[in-house]
């Protein structure tokens, strides 16, 4: 049974970083094309895909966010860390972590955290 | 970046209706297209995969179609739980860009 959680301040001022932590279990992220990905959503509004990292260490990040975010995973903890630099008002959303399975006919995410909602307000 | 741009943004429908979403790519993505539903305060749940592949456990009134850039996702007969926000994703190539929702009301 696969499950992840996220972890992390639900409040933080701008500029500060914000660093998300997403633990998981029932897979392991060594198992060849397995990946975690990030996604928000601000308060009523849409999805936004952020980050994935990949069981070779492969990353790929959001094109217009990209110079402000880290995603690194630490095999032996289950675990996957997510930083987003310089925070401000506007990155207000709830942020998911997600299982991606090895791509067979097509990337997706399968399993999903319940999500943690990140405020930034001074 | 590839965008995703679903249609309609939101709709009315009844118990038993078919009802029809469609998603548009700004460009050719192939087949490399999923579709997620939400619920208030839940975290999305994968529906399709590759444009028509349902996912495990769920039901066979949902349905997928398209390739290329245009994309339809189908419920026949609408069922109360059916009600939520849906939303099209393409992983043709990353960043892998979301729709911006459809939302399903009575």
């Amino acid at each position: 049974q696969i499950t992840l959680k996220e972890s992390g301040p639900t409040l933080v001022k701008p500029t500060q970083t914000l660093t998300l932590t997403c633990t998981f279990s029932g897979f392991s992220l060594n198992s060849n094309g397995v990946g975690v990905g990030w996604i928000r959503q601000p308060p009523g509004k849409a999805l936004e895909w952020l980050a994935v990292i990949y069981w070779n260490d492969d990353k790929r990040y959001s094109s217009s966010l990209m110079s402000r975010l880290t995603i690194t995973k630490d095999t032996s903890k289950n675990q996957v860390v997510f930083t987003m630099t310089n925070m401000d008002p506007v990155d207000t959303a709830t942020y998911f972590c997600a299982h991606s399975p090895p791509r067979g006919s097509s990337r997706r995410f399968d399993y999903w955290g319940q999500g943690t909602l990140v405020t930034v307000s001074s | 970046d590839i965008q995703m741009t679903q249609s309609p943004s939101s709709l009315s429908a009844s118990i038993g209706e078919r009802v029809t979403i469609t998603c548009r790519a700004s460009q050719d993505i192939s087949s490399y297209l999923n579709w997620y539903q939400q619920k208030p305060g839940k975290a999305p749940k994968l529906l399709i995969y590759a444009t028509s592949t349902l996912q495990s456990g769920v039901p066979s009134r949902f349905s997928g179609s398209g390739s290329g850039t245009d994309f339809t996702l189908i419920i026949s007969d609408l069922q109360p739980e059916d009600f939520a926000t849906y939303y099209c994703q393409q992983s043709y190539s990353t960043p892998h860009t979301f729709g911006g929702g459809t939302k399903v009301e009575i």
